[in-house]
């Protein structure tokens, strides 16, 4: 079945720490991946995403993430965290073949504390 | 560029009667829309892919009787939650994949509206 997972609900940073958000997945073929933030009772907003080419993506707001094939990963970075991207942010993938649908991990609450 | 509205943002309905939601893509056209159902601290659960001019697919498990969806132009999709229940008080969101709009988009990208939060007393 394909999936994709995030495993953990939440990550506590203090601001100007980096942060990472993990991200794995597991589909046929080549995947597109993204990450998308959800701020409070609004909807998502596109951050990044990784189709081909250089395995390093950078994104909106200084993030970025890192697609490993062998490991399967496509993990969310930041070099120094902000309290403005405490938000919950979701992994997802859209396989091949499957008319442009994605698949959504559950989500991981990112907490920045001053 | 690529904004998608939602309409209304919230509503409150009475049980047994039926609310329309609208999502637009405002500054490109769509020939793909999604709608998806969210409950709070959860994932987005994909209810049905909505293509412009045909019938929407649903996701196994979704009632297309009860959750109609029109996709009546390249920028319109509308969800209809028919003789709405408790149970289906939730925060339901639509995304458009950019299509063809005479200018460069990122095709393969879904963009979501800002969603609508139903509650059925």
């Amino acid at each position: 079945a394909q999936s994709v997972a995030q495993p953990e609900d939440q990550v506590n940073v203090a601001e100007g720490n980096p942060l990472t958000v993990k991200c794995t997945y597991s589909v046929s073929g080549n995947p597109y991946l993204f990450w998308y933030v959800q701020y409070p009772n609004r909807g998502l907003q596109f951050l990044l995403k990784y189709i081909t080419g250089d395995n390093l993506v950078k994104g909106s707001y200084g993030f970025e993430a890192e697609f490993n094939k062998s490991q399967t990963s496509f993990h969310l970075k930041k070099p120094s965290a902000l309290v403005s991207d405490s938000a919950l942010y979701f992994c997802a993938v859209r396989p091949g073949n499957q008319g442009g649908k994605l698949i959504f991990g559950q989500g991981t609450e990112l907490s920045v504390k001053p | 560029g690529a904004v998608v509205s939602q309409h209304p943002s919230w509503v409150i309905c009475k049980s047994g009667t039926s609310v329309k939601i609208e999502c637009r893509s405002l500054d490109f056209q769509a020939t793909t829309m999604f709608w998806y159902r969210q409950f709070p601290k959860q994932s987005l659960m994909l209810m049905a892919t909505s293509n412009e001019g045909s019938k929407a697919t649903y996701e196994q498990g979704v009632e297309k009787d009860k959750f109609l969806i029109n996709h009546a132009s390249l920028t319109l999709s509308t969800l209809t939650v028919t003789s709405a229940h408790p149970e289906d008080s939730s925060f339901y969101i639509c995304s458009a994949r950019g299509g063809t709009s005479g200018r460069p988009l990122k095709a393969d990208t879904q963009y979501f509206g800002p969603g609508t939060r139903l509650t059925v007393l």
